[in-house]
């Protein structure tokens, strides 16, 4: 029972385009969404987060939307820079269980030149 | 920079053997958390500690499994009579209750290999 998803496995783009990282979930109960860079070999690194009750969190180059009635959130990334390639994951938190993360799958990106 | 650590970053074991990880965390924080990643999934949760207290097991955390953090600060997980299931990679994170939205903070990871 997969409560976040990411679908597209894998999106490349060029530097200085925009990219846009798409997730969707199924719990109601969540409201607090995170996003994660992972490069090869460490951990995820924390990126940006968004609580239910906004719709739009900005810093610097990167922004997240979240849209309730869809349950989708996504994360744009501009300009894209060549040090953006990762994998990045999408997590959740609902308010009954204010600790544990759900994760995506992931998105691998990779910024081309 | 004082972030997350783990000990060892790689593990090579025989199936049957225990292994024991070690996870410090960012000094001031009060909460732990072990997570497990296998490829091409993203991380799931296993367990977590406020404090010295094991609040919450996940489902995933099997009776071979075992965490604690007996002083509060580090946290070690054990798995006992390994099997290649267990194979993955063992995150930790920390975070700091009441502070924000408690941001977990993650560590490189321990990657587990069962032959």
């Amino acid at each position: 029972d997969q409560q976040v998803k990411q679908n597209s496995p894998s999106l490349s783009v060029q530097e200085g385009r925009i990219s846009i990282l798409n997730c969707d979930y199924t719990n109601s109960m969540f409201d607090y969404f995170l996003w994660y860079k992972k490069y090869p070999a460490e951990g995820p690194t924390f990126l940006i987060s968004i609580s239910s009750i906004k719709d739009k969190n900005e810093d610097g180059r990167f922004t997240v939307f979240l849209n309730k009635s869809a349950k989708h959130l996504s994360l744009h990334i501009v300009p894209s820079q060549p040090g953006d390639s990762a994998v990045y994951f999408c997590a959740a938190r609902s308010t009954g269980t204010a600790s544990k993360l759900t994760f995506g799958t992931g998105t691998r990106l990779q910024v081309t030149l | 920079d004082t972030g997350v650590s783990q000990d060892p970053r790689h593990k090579i074991t025989k199936r049957g053997q225990n292994v024991t990880f070690r996870c410090d965390p960012i000094s001031e924080h009060n909460r732990l958390y072990w997570y497990r990643q296998t490829l091409g999934q993203g991380p799931e949760f296993l367990t977590y500690f406020q404090n010295e207290a094991q609040l919450e097991k996940s489902r995933l955390l099997s009776d071979r499994f075992s965490a604690e953090r007996p002083k509060g600060s580090f946290s070690t997980l054990e798995i006992q009579r390994t099997e290649q299931g267990d194979s993955a990679m063992y995150l930790c994170a920390s975070s700091l209750l009441g502070v924000g939205y408690n941001e977990q903070f993650f560590g490189p990871g321990t990657r587990l290999t069962v032959l």
